[in-house]
């Protein structure tokens, strides 16, 4: 099926451990983006690719690694967990910029 | 700095009643605008965009959004909701040159009483 897909949906981790969170899109969309999204603070951005083996911070990035070695996949390292690091982690695409941005389900991650 | 503002956290109506939801910007110039809406335990879905031209823009369900560059407002209307749009609701705005960073605001969650 075309689309964004996340996995896994549900993630939990103990602190200090790393986990990946993987993102694949059909679309061969250039942008790709990672946001979380944590009560009060709405959506932030952690880190965004431009192409594959581009990519540039965000709002959020500390503690935070990226890679886009296939224009399709977009995967999310948390290095080491930590407790704040408990969010929900939205991937999205995108064309271009005067089109939307489509959005996967979301990883509802906690770390404990 | 760019940003985007919405400033209402939580908004309360009856079914039947209008709606508007606002979001102001500030950027150098006018930026691409969009309206997403999320769902309990859903990812976000694109309502409207506004690019250029007629500054009404209409979306699915039944929502708009006019678009006013003298208020650097995108506010979000609907003129009778349904218990069906209680969900959670962002602006978000991108420049048309520069940076691609899509920017959101931190959303106005809104409540339908019967």
């Amino acid at each position: 099926d075309a689309g964004i897909t996340q996995s896994p949906r549900y993630k939990i981790t103990e602190t200090g451990r790393q986990v990946t969170l993987m993102c694949h899109q059909t679309w061969s969309h250039s942008y790709m983006f990672w946001y979380r999204q944590d009560l009060g603070h709405g959506l932030r951005l952690i880190y965004y690719s431009a192409a594959a083996d581009i990519t540039d911070k965000g709002e959020v990035p500390d503690g935070y690694v990226v890679s886009r070695s296939k224009t399709e996949n977009f995967p999310l390292t948390l290095e080491s967990a930590t407790r704040s690091q408990t969010s929900v982690y939205f991937c999205a695409s995108w064309g271009q910029r005067n089109s939307p941005l489509h959005f996967g389900n979301g990883t509802r991650l906690t770390v404990t | 700095a760019q940003s985007v503002t919405q400033p209402d956290i939580h908004i309360t109506v009856s079914e039947g009643a209008s709606l508007e939801l606002r979001c102001n910007y500030s950027y150098g110039a006018t930026p691409y605008l969009f309206w997403y809406v999320q769902s309990p335990g859903q990812g976000l879905q694109l309502l409207l965009k506004y690019f250029s031209g007629d500054t009404l823009v209409q979306g699915i369900k039944g929502f708009e959004a006019e678009f006013k560059r003298s208020q650097s407002s995108f506010n979000l209307r609907k003129p009778s909701v349904h218990w069906s749009d209680a969900a959670e609701y962002f602006c978000a705005v991108v420049p048309k040159f520069g940076n691609e960073k899509l920017t959101f605001g931190t959303g106005t969650r809104l409540t339908i009483i019967p």
